[in-house]
């Protein structure tokens, strides 16, 4: 049972347009929320994260939002580059009594930005 | 402040034999998490040590084991290995075992295919 999914395998947009990415989960005892980044050969690498007590956070050209109601958060980057294409994973921890921090990914969606 | 790394890079095996991944933490870091990522999938959690010890462990079974050692680098070993097993492994380090995922950094990964 997947807890934390992307249902978009893959997005394609036109460079200086908005690429909005998007992740749904169903535990309600996740109460932080991230977004990595992963290029071909690379490790994941940290972009943005999103504590249960926001709704939004910003970090220049990204921002991402969060319904905890509906139990689902999105990617917002604006405006898109070619630097962008890469494979954006979602992923939820909760703190609970055994091990911190440790992740839930989702399967990633892969962003193509288009010049 | 050195990053993250992991060797070999690519690895292959055939089915029942025995396989050792390594891992050196970012400097510093007492905290190493491993993942394995199939294809297709988000990175999923293996298990996490912290100071030497286990410190939580997600869906694996027991032919799964690691180790960390007093200068913080750590070892990934599966025995009997499936073809199920082939995967990119993923090591992350963090400072401190309730780091929360954005202090967590990740290595580029080992590539395991087993035949």
């Amino acid at each position: 049972d997947q807890q934390v999914k992307q249902n978009s395998p893959s997005l394609s947009v036109q460079e200086g347009r908005i690429s909005i990415l998007n992740c749904d989960y169903t535990n309600s005892m996740f109460d932080y929320f991230l977004w990595y980044k992963k290029y071909p050969a690379e490790g994941p690498t940290f972009l943005i994260s999103i504590s249960s007590i926001k709704d939004k956070n910003e970090d220049g050209r990204f921002t991402v939002f969060l319904n905890k109601s509906a139990k689902h958060l999105s990617l917002h980057i604006v405006p898109s580059q070619p630097g962008d294409s890469a494979v954006y994973f979602c992923a939820a921890s909760a703190m609970d009594g055994g091990s911190q921090g440790n992740l839930i990914f989702g399967k990633g969606t892969k962003l193509s930005v288009k010049p | 402040e050195t990053g993250v790394t992991q060797s070999p890079t690519h690895l292959i095996k055939t089915r029942g034999q025995q396989v050792t991944l390594r891992c050196s933490s970012q400097s510093g870091h007492n905290t190493v998490s491993w993942y394995q990522q199939a294809l297709g999938q988000g990175p999923q959690f293996i298990f996490q040590y912290y100071r030497e010890e286990e410190n939580g462990r997600g869906n694996f079974p027991p032919r799964f084991s690691g180790l960390q050692f007093p200068n913080y680098s750590s070892e990934l070993n599966v025995n009997a290995l499936e073809l199920d097993d082939s995967a990119l492994y993923l090591c992350a380090s963090s400072l401190g075992r309730r780091a929360r995922g954005d202090t967590q950094y990740f290595g580029p990964g080992t590539r395991l295919t087993v035949l």
